[in-house]
């Protein structure tokens, strides 16, 4: 079975630049996997950042952006502010009405 | 205003099923799907699967279709996800997100979370 891959950790300097990655354990992710990113504190809901691969969804600030980044879905974040540190899921559609998400980066903003 | 919200935790003896629902307001209900997601203590978002509120078509994960049981009531707007053979594995917070029907669109909007915990 087809694993999606995230990176497990990622830290970036406040006012940095980050990109993560969402990725297949065989394969290339292309915009027929519809990317959607979530995001997730401790505790909390996920909340919607970016869907059908580069949507924002409503009120995410535009400092959030999703695209196709070689052969893998990505986020990027420009500008990362300290409560931009949770974790962050990617899911895949990979067909078959069968959805997957990633194991999620944890994203450390110092 | 799209909102789902979901019944009250629940503990369980391993072995057992939990039921758990999820009611819909603020659109048509049948014109949506509804996702069911778990995550057990510190650990990943994993889909369990999805139902078509409109005619009712369901489609389980893999590791779940054995012991998941997805089906909906329009009349109540209400879709349910049960569990059987429970094990303490399955301790975990059961989420439900809706969408309208189509792959563009995401999970949103989230219920707030069901905490099922499996023990003896």
């Amino acid at each position: 079975q087809t694993v999606v891959t995230q990176e497990p950790s990622f830290s970036v300097s406040p006012g940095g630049t980050v990109t993560l990655t969402c990725g297949l354990s065989s394969g290339s992710v292309s915009t027929s996997y519809y990317p959607s990113w979530y995001q997730q504190t401790p505790g909390q809901t996920p909340r919607t950042l970016i869907y059908n691969t580069n949507t924002r969804s409503s009120g995410v600030p535009d400092r959030f952006s999703g695209s196709i980044f070689g052969n893998k879905a990505a986020l990027t974040i420009t500008g990362a502010q300290a409560d931009d540190e949770s974790d962050y899921y990617c899911v895949l559609y990979m067909g078959s009405d069968i959805w997957v998400f990633g194991g999620g980066t944890k994203l450390t903003v110092l | 205003q799209v909102q789902v919200v979901q019944s009250g935790a629940e503990v369980r003896e391993p072995g057992a099923s939990v039921k758990v629902s999820c009611k819909a307001s603020g659109y048509t209900f049948t014109t949506y799907v509804i996702h069911w997601v778990r995550q057990a203590p510190g650990q990943r978002l994993e889909w369990m699967g999805w139902i078509s509120a409109g005619n009712g078509h369901t489609k389980c994960s893999q590791k779940f279709q054995d012991r998941v049981t997805i089906t909906r009531d329009t009349s109540a707007s209400t879709a349910y996800m049960e569990l059987s053979s429970l094990r303490s594995e399955d301790t975990a917070v059961y989420y439900c997100a809706t969408k309208p029907t189509g792959y563009t669109y995401p999970f949103d909007p989230w219920g707030q979370g069901t905490l099922v915990t499996v023990s003896s």
